[in-house]
């Protein structure tokens, strides 16, 4: 199965401020045929099912407020939220659905 | 707009049988692969199964691989989980998610999960 790892496991930041949380993959999660990475984001409230961020490590999923980006290639990938908002406190997960065994990364806390 | 209900959580002792259901809407259900995810108390989300928008490919995690069987009636526009042997470690709140095409990709819509709780 393909590990993935994330950094930091929670991050504080100030509102307005950026945040960026890493996940990196245990082998390369591209796609060769159409050259896109199979590497998902998600935010997950307390309460509230998950929510899909990003997908293809870069498409925002609809209705994504755009100052949620993903980057990245390979295996190492970064989601970016530009300027934090209240709303945005959250468990943030990675999920590569490049091998038949789907598998997140283990979270990272993301707290104001 | 999608809709997502799952139904069928509960507690049960180690060792039984449980059947979860997900009744889908709002989307042309026979169109679309679909998932089963967890989330157990305090840890992060698991993955569980997919299954593709005909039932033609199903894949598991290893660690319910030969105990849960994901499956899916397009005529009644509901997706399910078979979960036998259950151990206390599949205590967990599962949810059902819509993939974002015909097969095995990511889970762009959710439901609000159903818990279930495997204890003696």
């Amino acid at each position: 199965d393909i590990v993935m790892t994330q950094s930091p496991d929670s991050l504080a930041v100030s509102l307005g401020e950026r945040a960026t949380i890493n996940c990196k993959s245990s082998q390369s999660v591209l796609f060769t045929s159409t050259n896109e990475h199979h590497l998902a984001w998600y935010q997950h409230k307390v309460g509230r099912p998950p929510r899909l961020l990003i997908y293809g490590a870069s498409t925002r999923g609809s209705g994504v407020p755009d100052r949620f980006s993903g980057s990245g290639s390979g295996t190492e990938f970064t989601l970016t939220i530009s300027s934090l908002q209240a709303e945005d406190v959250a468990v943030y997960y990675c999920q590569q659905y490049h091998n038949t065994r789907h598998t997140f990364g283990p979270g990272t806390k993301l707290e104001i | 707009q999608v809709q997502l209900v799952e139904s069928g959580g509960g507690v049960v002792q180690p060792g039984q049988s449980l059947r979860l259901s997900c009744a889908a809407s709002g989307f042309t259900f026979r169109s679309f692969g679909m998932h089963w995810v967890r989330q157990a108390p305090d840890k992060g989300l698991e993955w569980v199964a997919v299954i593709w928008y005909d039932g033609s490919n199903i894949f598991y995690a290893e660690s319910v691989e030969g105990r849960f069987t994901i499956s899916r009636d397009n005529s009644k526009n509901t997706l399910y989980l078979y979960m036998t042997h259950l151990r206390a470690e599949d205590t967990a709140t599962y949810y059902c998610a819509r993939a974002g095409g015909d097969g095995d990709y990511w889970a762009s819509d959710w439901g609000q999960g159903t818990l279930v709780t495997v204890s003696s």
